[in-house]
């Protein structure tokens, strides 16, 4: 069956990076695209970006330009989403989900995300303490 | 502060109807399609509506999405117990060029 593994709760202290994984099972990974959602305690959910699997360009959300890079890995069909200069306000439940439109063939190097997340993560834990 | 408004909470009695709404603006709502997210307590988020109206398979039809303007609307008939939840709707923002998701409504079944 189609499901997205995370990688283990991390700890960080402020100013470090942190770099989850999402690994990917039961489809052609390069076919759909991976959006990145997290979500603070007690707090709404918020997009943080996405990446064209088969072809690697990205898009990222105004608020973390510059803090976030989501990258993927073809031959173990994994993506990545690595966040620098942690602060506290960065505590949160990270999600991979997978962007439910299909695309394959060349013209999908062109396309750009949907807002259709229809395959999630369970989650992974990240914590910025000192 | 959301770029999408929603009530922070809302209620109703098993077997009753609710609404829950979504209030934006021309930049997002006005211009876009609309999804729905279900998020069961210490779960993932699950899709509940896409385009508005549409239901991915599996999901009752219990549960139906509307848009008009700049607001769209979530409404789960025959409520249950299981419907308790917190629910987000989410639309693509053309100013913001990005994916922005309203702050949520936590339903309750009394």
């Amino acid at each position: 069956q189609v499901q997205l593994v995370q990688s283990g709760a991390e700890v960080k202290k402020p100013g470090a990076s942190v770099k989850v994984s999402c690994k990917a099972s039961g489809y052609t990974f390069t076919t759909y695209a991976m959006h990145w959602v997290r979500q603070a305690p007690g707090q709404r959910l918020e997009w943080m970006g996405w990446i064209n699997t088969g072809y690697v360009n990205t898009k990222y959300s105004q608020k973390f330009q510059g803090r976030v890079t989501i990258t993927r890995d073809t031959s173990a069909s994994t993506a990545y989403m690595e966040l620098t200069s942690l602060r506290s306000e960065d505590t949160a439940v990270y999600y991979c989900a997978r962007d439910g439109r299909y695309c394959s063939g060349g013209s999908c190097q062109y396309m750009g995300p949907t807002i259709e997340m229809d395959v999630w993560g369970k989650g992974t834990t990240v914590t910025v303490s000192s | 502060q959301s770029v999408l408004t929603q009530p922070p909470s809302a209620s109703g009695t098993p077997g009753q109807r609710v609404t829950i709404s979504c209030s934006g603006s021309s930049s997002n709502i006005g211009s876009n399609s609309v999804n729905w997210y279900q998020q069961l307590p210490g779960t993932a988020p699950k899709l509940l509506i896409f385009g508005n109206n549409q239901r991915p398979s599996g999901v009752p039809d219990r549960f139906s999405g509307s848009k008009s303007g700049t607001s769209a609307s979530l409404a789960i008939s025959g409520l249950q117990s299981e419907d308790e939840a917190d629910y987000y709707c989410a639309v693509w923002d053309d100013s913001l060029n990005g994916l922005v998701f309203g702050g949520g409504t936590k339903l309750t079944v009394l």
